[in-house]
């Protein structure tokens, strides 16, 4: 099983559609939780941290579900710019400071 | 600006000659950290250093070697290189916390091919 599940996708989705990514992870002892925005060929940067009482950012809200170890993004309003690949990152904290990355979701924002 | 600089950024080379990516944060971060990024498979670390002097392998630290000798610096050394070592690398650095929640930020890319 992988440390960091994720659907691949495509999602393929109309400008103005809400779009929602889900991702599960397996180690309970995880500390910290993130999306980071790929997009195509480039470096990861990073979309927002995932709080345990929900954030929201705009038009993106992140959820962490600790008892059932997933995390969920969702896009309301999609633009054609939220077209990337959207990864799903879990930091084990301590000593080792170590990201485990998702393999990511592609999006496809469609006009 | 604040930045994660890499290279060079496309490299083609044979099999067995040696080469270097190099790797440069202008941050002040402790931390630095190599990957790599295979379709498929997504990013794996390679090896990461927790200050100056201190390093350590990650997920598949086979075939390289790093240093760090100053903060800011962190390259990556391929002394054989094979043909499976064709991907897509990254270096990042951030802070350093005790639950690790602090971002990291990546370098451009190094786009590899050993033929």
């Amino acid at each position: 099983r992988k440390e960091v599940e994720q659907d691949p996708g495509p999602f393929n989705v109309p400008e103005g559609a809400t779009v929602a990514f889900n991702c599960t992870y397996s180690n309970s002892a995880s500390q910290s939780f993130f999306w980071y925005r790929q997009d195509c060929r480039k470096e990861p940067k990073l979309l927002m941290s995932v709080y345990s009482s929900g954030n929201e950012d705009g038009r993106f809200t992140a959820q962490l579900n600790r008892a059932s170890q997933y995390i969920s993004l969702l896009i309301r309003d999609s633009k054609l710019s939220d077209s990337a690949t959207y990864l799903c990152v879990v930091n084990y904290g301590g000593a080792t400071n170590k990201l485990i990355f998702g393999t990511g979701t592609l999006l496809a924002v469609q006009p | 600006e604040a930045q994660v600089t890499q290279n060079p950024r496309y490299l083609i080379t044979v099999t067995g000659k040696k080469l270097t990516v190099t790797c440069s944060q202008n941050m002040n971060h402790e931390y630095m950290s190599w990957y790599r990024q295979d379709p498929g498979l997504g990013l794996r670390q390679i090896y990461y250093s927790m200050n100056v002097e201190v390093t350590d392998k990650g997920d598949v630290p086979e075939g390289y070697k790093v240093s760090r000798k100053e903060k800011r610096n962190f390259p990556l050394i391929l002394e054989s290189p094979s043909p499976n070592q064709t991907s897509l690398y990254f270096c990042a650095s951030s802070l350093v916390g005790d639950k690790g929640s602090y971002e990291q930020y990546f370098g451009p890319g190094t786009r590899l091919t050993v033929t």
